[in-house]
């Protein structure tokens, strides 16, 4: 089973900061990599896929790179609605389609 | 407008056993593979169970291999779990969610619906 890490666990930054976000796999997971948001209270929302692609909908500051076993998530401009936990998830080998343990973006 | 409507989670003694159900509209259910996913309170996400768009294809999560079952109903635009023998770590906010299992054009999806979840508590 391939095992995803997060990193850090929480983050704090300044509303109109940058965050970077990061992810790594135990092996190689290609570019079948997924980003999520997830608020409290809600669902989560796919956020990128293919580690790069945005999804519908998904504003261009939200920005995904990696391949292989190393990812980023990088939101350019911090929003007040983009503190939340944000979870890194592995399609390519599966099952199971395994989840990283999430970050915590909160506000600093 | 693409809605996961899920239902059939409640309070169930360990040992006991629960079917969940998911309701699929606003797109072509049998061209799409769904997944489980579940959250324990407070924890992360933790990927299930998952079928490809024509049933024939099925995958578990080590920690429900053997005791949960999932199923499809193309016809009723449906997906299932069958969930057996639960137990206390079982208790959880249930998803049903659209990807991660084989589609009928590819094998590499992501997850990109979800529904608003059921919630799970095995408790005695």
């Amino acid at each position: 089973e391939i095992v995803m890490t997060q990193s850090p666990a929480t983050l704090s930054v300044s509303p109109g900061e940058r965050a970077t976000l990061s992810c790594r796999a135990s092996q190689s997971v290609s570019s079948n990599l997924a980003w999520y948001q997830q608020k409290p209270g809600q669902a989560p929302r796919l956020l990128i896929y293919g580690a790069s692609t945005r999804a519908t909908g998904i504003p261009a500051r939200f920005s995904g790179s990696g391949s292989g076993t190393e990812f980023t998530l990088t939101i350019s401009s911090l929003q007040s609605e983009d503190f939340a936990v944000y979870y890194c998830q592995q399609y390519n080998n599966w099952p199971p389609g395994t989840f990283g343990q999430g970050t915590r973006l909160e506000i600093k | 407008e693409v809605q996961l409507v899920e239902s059939g989670g409640g309070v169930v003694r360990p040992g006991g056993s629960l079917r969940l159900s998911c309701a699929a509209s606003g797109f072509t259910f049998d061209d799409y593979g769904m997944s489980w996913v579940r959250q324990a309170p407070g924890k992360g996400l933790e990927w299930v169970s998952g079928i490809n768009w024509n049933g024939g294809s099925t995958g578990y999560a080590d920690s429900v291999k053997g005791r949960f079952t999932i199923s499809r109903d193309n016809a009723k635009n449906s997906l299932y779990l069958q969930m057996n023998s639960l137990r206390a770590e079982d208790t959880a906010l249930y998803y049903c969610a659209r990807g991660n299992y084989c589609s009928s054009t590819s094998c590499y999806t992501p997850i990109d619906y979800w529904g608003q979840g059921t919630l799970v508590t095995v408790s005695s």
